[in-house]
């Protein structure tokens, strides 16, 4: 099993749309929590930390629940801009030398 | 600007012939990382450095080497690649004490390397 799993998708969505991705993740004693967005043949970029009361950035809303150990992202009025594969990361430690990845998820907003 | 950066973005080598894969940062970071890339596995670091002269292995180190002589750079080395290790490869950075959600890391525009 994978220590970060998320659902590969792709999901097609009409611009407006608003759509939610999760991500599991198998260590309960990770510690912080991260959305990356790698657009196509591009480098991943933080698009938002996640932490635990939860947290809003624009249209984009992370959650955490450490219980069920399950992070989500919530896009509002989706963008065709918003067309990207979204990468959960999550940390064991405080330093960033532990990071796991998610093999991301991929989304189309479509006109 | 502050940035990573990667050289080559393309290499297309042969079994066997040694490469290296350059990566530089101007944001004075401690640490730096190598990761690939692969379909449906995500990213998985192979080394990583905590500071110069102090590196140490990630979860797939076999077949790379590194070194961190000066702060700024953490080449990537393939003393003898073989076609497993066609992927494609990034190079990170970040600041190292202030803890992860105060110090994201920071990417190269990737090197997308085949092995034939």
């Amino acid at each position: 099993r994978k220590e970060v799993e998320q659902d590969p998708g792709p999901f097609n969505v009409p611009e407006g749309a608003t759509v939610a991705f999760n991500c599991t993740y198998s260590n309960s004693a990770s510690q912080s929590f991260f959305w990356y967005r790698q657009d196509c043949r591009k480098e991943p970029k933080l698009l938002m930390s996640v932490y635990s009361s939860g947290n809003e950035d624009g249209r984009f809303t992370a959650q955490l629940n450490r219980a069920s150990q399950y992070i989500s992202l919530l896009i509002r009025d989706s963008k065709l801009s918003d067309s990207a594969t979204y990468l959960c990361v999550v940390n064991r430690l405080r330093t960033n030398n532990d990071m796991r990845f998610g093999a991301g998820t991929r989304l189309t907003v479509k006109p | 600007e502050a940035q990573v950066t990667q050289n080559p973005r393309y290499l297309i080598t042969v079994t066997g012939k040694k490469l290296t894969v350059t990566c530089s940062q101007n944001m004075n970071h401690e640490y730096m990382s190598w990761y690939r890339q692969d379909p449906g596995l995500g990213l998985r670091q192979i080394y990583y450095s905590m500071n110069v002269e102090v590196t140490d292995k990630g979860d797939v180190p076999e077949g790379y080497k590194v070194s961190r002589k000066e702060k700024r750079n953490f080449p990537l080395i393939l003393e003898s690649p073989s076609p497993n290790q066609t992927s494609l490869y990034f190079c990170a950075s970040s600041l190292r004490d202030r803890g992860s959600y105060n110090s994201p890391l920071h990417f190269g525009n990737g090197t997308r390397l085949t092995v034939t």
